[in-house]
């Protein structure tokens, strides 16, 4: 099973900032890597598939960057609106699995 | 495009069944993996299994194999997962979610259900 190790699993942080999550598999997935944003109560809401495909409806200050091991998500110029838990996912191979997730609190 | 819509809110004693289900909308719902995902309180997300309506081909996650079983009508475009006996563990919000393209391999959850919480107490 692959492993997807998130970092950090918390981070507060004002609005404006330049926010950058971490997602590192403990082997080797290509470009299978998806982000993802859960909001309190909410579904979550896929924001960057592939690494670093944009989806439509997804704000441009989202982006991704990474293959192989080594994947970011990067919140560009954060609004209040982004305070949520993220979480990455690969599709590489069976079981699929997901990142422990990165909170992120809004001051 | 599909769309999810979950059966409604559940609390169960333990070791009663209990079938979930996710019916879909709009014409691509066979042609598109479903996975149906765990999400423990305040815990993170966890795959359960995913199944292909158009032929029923069901593939488990190691951890859920044996305690759950996912099955899909697609003549009323639904999903199920189902469980024989539960228990207070099986207290989650449950996700159904489609993939984007007709894999389920190099492919992300684009569209997702709202959710269906299980409380499972004595």
């Amino acid at each position: 099973e692959i492993v997807l190790t998130q970092s950090p699993d918390f981070q507060s942080v004002t609005p404006k900032e330049k926010v950058t999550i971490t997602c590192r598999a403990s082997q080797s997935i290509g470009s299978s890597l998806h982000w993802y944003q859960q909001k309190p109560d909410q579904s979550p809401k896929l924001l960057i598939k592939y690494a670093s495909q944009s989806i439509s409806g997804v704000p441009s200050r989202f982006s991704g960057s990474g293959s192989g091991t080594d994947f970011t998500l990067t919140i560009n110029s954060l609004e209040a609106e982004d305070g949520a838990t993220y979480y990455c996912h690969q599709s590489s191979s069976l079981p699929q699995t997901f990142g422990q997730g990165t909170k992120l609190e809004i001051k | 495009e599909v769309q999810l819509l979950q059966s409604g809110a559940e609390v169960k004693k333990p070791g009663e069944s209990l079938k979930m289900s996710c019916k879909g909308s709009g014409d691509n719902f066979a042609r598109k993996w479903i996975g149906w995902v765990r999400q423990m309180p305040g815990k993170g997300l966890e795959l359960m299994g995913i199944i292909f309506p158009g032929d029923s081909d069901t593939r488990y996650s190691p951890s859920f194999k044996g305690q759950v079983t996912i099955s899909v009508d697609k003549s009323i475009n639904t999903a199920y997962v189902q469980w024989s006996s539960l228990q207070a563990s099986d207290t989650a919000i449950y996700y159904c979610a489609s993939y984007s393209s007709g894999n389920y391999w190099d492919t992300a959850f684009d569209i997702w259900g709202q959710g269906t919480m299980l409380i499972v107490s004595s």
